[in-house]
């Protein structure tokens, strides 16, 4: 595709379920980020692959957050066990190698109730 | 890590005055400044960048200023347009190898007509 892709748009789910959230990154990008937003805040970094591995995991808050890329390109954030304050836009974002540039999907609004 | 803190948090301008946007950030080691502008429900999209080794970069009616010795940056805008109006973000990184950004929090732009 000609951008990011993150599926789904909008997700629903109540405290204590299990959701997985999806990036597929523009073609050829090797660089691939996660970030929350939560409202009136700026991206905060969860997650930074090159390639099929996790080169910086730092920004996950518990280990509650798990993120994979077993092929180099697609992603999925896992989260198990939400709780009311994961309740964010999640955003995915990715980048040519050794570019600044991140291009960021238009995201995934997570509510837990 | 990194710490970048942002000013002002909003900023309301009648059309055709300029804008300024302050950032400052902690890490001697950061070399690189992008600025993103995210309108509402929509993506963060870059800007305008800055690296390290210039003082200033212009594009057309934006300009982004770097004191490296200070550590802080400023988005400038001149002759605002109400379809300026938006959240703008400025981030800092390091180069070489992986950038991963820490992201300021936000400064909303309401250009008045």
């Amino acid at each position: 595709g000609a951008g990011v892709s993150q599926t789904p748009s909008n997700k629903v789910t109540e405290k204590g379920k299990y959701v997985e959230l999806r990036c597929d990154p523009i073609s050829g990008h090797t660089a691939l980020y996660w970030y929350r937003q939560s409202l009136g805040q700026g991206p905060e970094f969860l997650i930074y692959f090159q390639g099929t591995g996790a080169a910086d995991d730092s920004g996950l808050p518990n280990d509650r957050f798990f993120a994979v890329r077993p092929e180099g390109s697609v992603s999925t954030l896992k989260i198990q066990r939400t709780e009311r304050g994961d309740s964010a836009v999640y955003l995915c974002a990715s980048s040519r190698p050794g570019a600044g540039e991140l291009f960021f999907g238009e995201g995934s609004r997570l509510t837990v109730l | 890590g990194e710490n970048v803190e942002q000013h002002p948090s909003t900023l309301s301008v009648q059309e055709g005055d300029s804008a300024v946007i302050k950032c400052t950030y902690s890490d001697s080691a950061s070399n690189y400044f992008p600025w993103y502008k995210q309108e509402l429900g929509k993506r963060p999209q870059l800007i305008i960048d800055i690296r390290s080794n210039v003082g200033e970069k212009k594009d057309q009616r934006i300009a982004v200023t770097l004191n490296k010795t200070a550590k802080h940056f400023s988005l400038h805008i001149t002759e605002t347009q109400p379809e300026d109006s938006a959240v703008y973000f400025c981030a800092a990184s390091t180069s070489g190898g992986s950038y991963i950004p820490t992201f300021g929090r936000g400064t909303s732009l309401i250009v008045h007509p």
